[in-house]
């Protein structure tokens, strides 16, 4: 069964850098697109970006370019969502869900990781 | 391209059919998906293609719809239905979602 396991919940500060992962288990996901997905507090869902693991292409969304990075590694069967300075505004829980080519809907999700960005 | 979500909130009773309209600013031909969200859990796919249930789905739950409206529907309220709907496109690679329709007892 191919499941997606993302990493604890984190509380960090203002200005810390942050490596949240999903790993893929069982077969279908190399050959699978790998999406992040924000999740406010209270509010709805918005695509981040996503990436395919066997070669790493990546796009993003406009409103996150330039404000995460989304990465992989494919021996590893692991998707990262990286930043470099957080902020308070990116308290959110976030999740990873499969796409099977792009665009595509997301048809497996992993359970989410809640980020706290608070000082 | 932008989804429009109507009502945004629905208060029905079990045993009650209801419906949610998803509404997109442009013709997305059918790649429309269904998801429902419980509160502190991941989404999970209904219905993609606008009308194509994904497996496991109880036969309750129905899509319809094509180009830029689309509805889903709940033919008997259970008690583990009331949750929050979320609609997304896949026409455009954005993959854009409505703002969600939380579904509460009345």
């Amino acid at each position: 069964e191919v499941q997606l396991v993302q990493s604890g919940a984190e509380l960090k500060k203002p200005g810390e850098s942050l490596n949240i992962s999903c790993k893929g288990s069982g077969s279908g996901f190399t050959n699978s697109w790998i999406a992040w997905v924000r999740q406010k507090p209270g509010k709805g869902l918005e695509w981040m970006g996503n990436i395919y693991p066997a070669d790493s292409d990546t796009t993003y969304s406009p409103s996150f370019q330039g404000q995460v990075i989304i990465s992989a590694d494919k021996s590893m069967t692991t998707a990262y969502l990286q930043w470099t300075n957080l902020k308070a505004s990116d308290t959110a829980m976030y999740f990873c869900a499969r796409q099977v080519t792009i665009p595509w809907f997301f048809d497996l999700w992993g359970r989410g990781t809640l980020v706290t960005v608070s000082s | 391209i932008q989804m429009i979500q109507s009502p945004s909130t629905l208060s029905a009773s079990v045993g009650d059919r209801v419906t949610i309209t998803c509404r997109a600013s442009q013709n997305i031909s059918v790649w429309l998906a269904w998801y429902q969200q419980k509160p502190g859990k991941a989404p999970n796919l209904l219905i993609h293609k606008a009308s194509t249930l994904d497996s496991g789905v109880p036969s309750r739950f129905s899509g319809s719809g094509s180009a830029t409206e689309f509805t889903l529907s709940i033919s008997s309220l259970q008690p583990d239905d009331f949750a929050t709907y979320y609609c997304q496109e896949y026409s455009s690679f954005s993959c854009n979602f409505g703002q969600g329709t939380k579904l509460e007892i009345k």
